[in-house]
This record gives structure tokens, sequence and C-alpha cells, in this order.
């Protein structure tokens, strides 16, 4: 298996425009979190997902932020119109089941730049 | 979300033990001690995880306090590919990961 795929890697964007992260999670895992990195805040959890189903989004900062699951094998995450204070790396990191041994499986990350 | 304690930062010589330490005072019966790290330009990894005794695996060893307190992450011979931020968790009821500010360590040759 590959892993976690998330593409692009990097991504600068003016103020004001859509930025759109996506995220392959790894074939079979039914959990999909995404997460955002910054130096002042850390790692945190945004939303996360069971078998498609968004199940806790209280970690959304606003509603600029939003994010779908179509299917098993796809999640995007979409903030309209973006903002300068939104300059974090996003993960998106997937699991098979809450309750297993490896935890989280993370991708590599979209580092997100907003000028 | 349960809470955990680490140092901001700690040194290691290379090819010498490293014991990164972490508190966690408030951790519940259930609740399980994972340890993670994050290589520069990478995301987080799972090292190791454990409940109540202490664990080992190819990657590093977990020393457990008796009364769960506190935890230990042992890497036995630090080379500089250990050179990382290492993160400390509990999985609460929700089982769901909370990632404080980790401990980053620096691996001197």
């Amino acid at each position: 298996d590959a892993g976690v795929i998330q593409s692009p890697r990097h991504e600068v964007t003016e103020m004001g425009q859509e930025v759109t992260l996506r995220c392959k999670p790894i074939s079979g895992h039914d959990y999909l979190f995404w997460y955002r990195q910054t130096m002042m805040r850390g790692l945190e959890l945004l939303i996360y997902f069971n078998n498609n189903v968004p199940i806790d989004d209280s970690g959304m900062p606003e509603d600029r932020f939003s994010a779908k699951m179509p299917n098993a094998s796809f999640s995007t995450l979409k903030i309209q119109p973006s903002e300068p204070r939104d300059s974090a790396v996003y993960f998106c990191a997937s699991a098979p089941g809450l309750g297993q041994v490896h935890g989280y499986t993370f991708g590599s990350g979209t580092r997100l730049t907003v000028v | 979300d349960a809470k955990t304690t680490q140092p901001n930062s700690m040194e290691s010589n290379e090819e010498e033990p490293v014991h990164l330490p972490c508190n966690h005072s408030t951790i519940s019966g259930t609740d399980y001690i994972h340890w993670y790290r994050q290589l520069p330009s990478q995301g987080p990894e799972y090292v190791i995880h454990g409940l109540t005794s202490n664990v080992n695996n190819r990657m590093a060893s977990l020393a457990i306090a008796e009364d769960r307190k506190s935890s230990t992450l042992i890497l036995h011979r630090a080379t500089l590919r250990d050179a990382a931020v290492y993160y400390c968790i509990l999985r609460d009821a929700g089982n769901q990961f909370y990632f404080g500010t980790g401990t980053s360590l620096t691996v001197i040759p």
C-alpha cells in the first residue's frame, strides 16, 4: 500500500481564493482524520469521518472550512475564502478503527501558504 | 481530552540511550498511552503504545510507572535519524488522539 496520499504537497494562494486539499486514505481504513499544524497551536484535530460520514467537526475553525468524503477512497478539505491565518500544514490520517493497535497513519501533509 | 506534559526539548549523543519522559497525572483507567514521532517535513508516525505493562518493539521501549501517571519512551541507541518531535498521547474514551507540543529531540553526532 502506498500509504495515505495527500495532494498537493505545497499550495500558495492569494487571500480570498478557494483552496481544496485532497486525501486518499489507506484502502480498508474506516476512519479518516484531518489535522492542521502550526507553530503556535501544534497539531489540531479539525474533523474526522467514519465510513464516509462526518462524526465530529467541532475542531473546524469556522464556516469557511468544509470537508467532504464522497466515497471510501477520497476526501477533501476546502477553505473558502482563504485568509493568511489559514497558512499551516494540513495532514490527513486514516485508521482501520479507533480501537486498532497501531493507531493512525498520516500522510505527508499539504503546506498551505495564503498571501 | 486527557493532558500530557513533556519537556519542550532534549539532546542526546549519537549511539547513546535516550529517555523521553511524559507526565499524565489525570490518566484514567482505560486510557492507552501512545507515542508518535514526527520527522522533519513528514507527518507523525506511530512508535509504540501500552496500557499498564512495559512494552518493547523494534523501534523503542515504553516504560509505564506503576501508578500510570507517567511514562518514559526509551530509544536504546539514538541515531541521527531519530531526531524528531516525539509526542506522548493519551487515547481517551472517545478513542481520539489529541497531540500536545511534544519533545523536540536533537541527536548530536
